[in-house]
């Protein structure tokens, strides 16, 4: 059975670096077939693609998130990451790690991580 | 960048038959498979729909998902009250290595 799970700190400082980390399970991330993706949702609103990455290293950003967007991953940790740099209150929101199969949509996601922004 | 256009909100009974439209303003959105989501009060999405009418495993077929031109529906038919939830319609904007770009998300009550 597949499972992500999210982590990092639930509050970070205006201007300030947000570091996530989604550790996987019940497979490999070197599998050629998926993607690993990060999606946030600010409370009562929709949820908003950030990016994903690649077994390879290779990612695509949202580009109105892509200037302070970087994500990576260590398939022997079975682990990606997110970092969002410069964040503001805008940035507040739960962010979901999600698993993308080719054509097949995002079918495997954590259960969310709450991030709040604020000094 | 592509936008997709939901409603805000739907309602419908218990037992009825609920319809949920997506359309895109991106003349890549008529060429580019949609997907569903449903996001119970409080929980992560989950996939609903693939490939426009595709159903995962374990998805109960009074989902269904359909797609013409540059619109897509959600159908949910003998409607239940555990179907009360958000839905999110999601498409690439460009190629399937593009951005992913959701809808605006749609809030259904079931009365």
């Amino acid at each position: 059975q597949v499972q992500l799970q999210e982590s990092g700190p639930g509050l970070v400082k205006p201007s300030q670096t947000l570091s996530l980390t989604c550790s996987v399970s019940g497979v490999s991330l070197n599998s050629g077939s998926y993607y690993w993706s990060w999606v946030r949702q600010p409370a009562g609103k929709a949820l908003e693609w950030i990016g994903r990455v690649y077994t390879s290293g290779t990612t695509n950003y949202n580009p109105s998130l892509k200037s302070r967007v970087t994500m990576s991953l260590d398939s022997s940790k079975k682990q990606f990451y997110l970092n969002l740099t410069s964040v503001t209150a805008a940035d507040t929101a739960v962010y979901y790690c999600a698993r993308e199969v080719f054509y097949f949509g995002l079918d495997v996601w954590g259960q969310g991580t709450t991030v709040s922004v604020s000094s | 960048q592509s936008v997709l256009n939901q409603p805000p909100s739907a309602s419908a009974t218990p037992g009825q038959r609920v319809t949920i439209s997506c359309s895109g303003i991106n003349s890549n959105f008529g060429d580019n498979f949609v997907y569903w989501y449903q996001q119970l009060p409080g929980t992560a999405p989950k996939l609903l729909i693939h490939r426009n009418n595709q159903r995962p495993s374990g998805v109960p077929d009074r989902f269904s998902g359909s797609k013409s031109g540059t619109s897509a529906s959600l159908a949910i038919s003998g409607l239940r009250s555990e179907d009360e939830a958000d839905y999110y319609c999601a498409t690439w904007d460009d190629s399937v290595s593009g951005p992913v770009i959701f809808g605006g998300g749609t809030k259904l009550t079931v009365l």
